[in-house]
């Protein structure tokens, strides 16, 4: 099925682990992102890709890095994870001629 | 920061009802989107109405957008319970390849 997928659906770390979340798109949108969900605050920007090649910041950056390896990948790295990153992490994509956003099913992630 | 600010927070109707949620937002946009979210998944895209729309409708699901006032209202017609889920409005500047900037959500109970 065409769509994003985000590996792994959950994980538990302890503080300090590092850790990669892993986000896929197979269909050949241009942009990516990645966005924190926790309760009562709505959907956060961590970072995005507009294109393959360029990632920029969002609204919540700090602790984290991406890559994007590809047009078809993106991933998000917490180098040195702490409890406040405990949260559910979405990527999602879209492209120009289909501004609507498509989402990854989230990962959850926890940290002790 | 949220650019969408959706109420109310929380909705419980019964079922058969209607359901209105509504969307205010600070800058100019180029489109406005819904999505809905079921409890533990990812978001999915119900509808878009770009800026110089006022009016969308897409099954049960009725979108209007005021720019003079910044708002826009989502209309579910005779809910089902399937219906009980959280709404977010999103907005963004330009079209498929910049973040879109998410509200906090109406979260919707439809009671059977």
């Amino acid at each position: 099925n065409a769509g994003v997928t985000q590996t792994p659906k959950f994980q538990v770390l302890k503080t300090g682990q590092s850790m990669t979340l892993q986000c896929a798109q197979d269909m050949n949108h241009n942009s990516m992102y990645w966005y924190r969900q926790d309760p009562g605050m709505g959907l956060r920007l961590i970072y995005y890709s507009a294109s393959e090649g360029t990632t920029d910041k969002g609204e919540v950056p700090n602790g984290y890095n991406v890559s994007r390896l590809n047009k078809r990948e993106f991933s998000l790295r917490l180098e040195s994870a702490a409890p406040s990153q405990t949260s559910v992490y979405f990527c999602a994509s879209s492209t120009p001629s289909t501004p609507q956003f498509t989402f990854g099913s989230g990962t959850r992630l926890t940290v002790v | 920061s949220q650019q969408g600010e959706e109420d109310p927070q929380a909705l419980s109707i019964q079922e058969g009802e209607n359901a209105t949620m509504n969307c205010s937002y600070k800058t100019s946009i180029n489109n406005l989107q819904w999505y809905r979210q079921n409890s533990g998944r990812g978001l999915v895209h119900l509808i878009l109405i770009r800026s110089n729309e006022r009016e969308k409708h897409s099954g049960r699901l009725r979108v209007t957008l005021d720019t003079s006032k910044k708002s826009s209202s989502l209309l579910i017609t005779a809910s089902r319970a399937a219906d009980t889920a959280s709404y977010f409005c999103a907005t963004g500047p330009n079209s498929g390849n910049t973040p879109l900037v998410f509200g906090k959500g109406t979260r919707l109970s439809v009671i059977a």
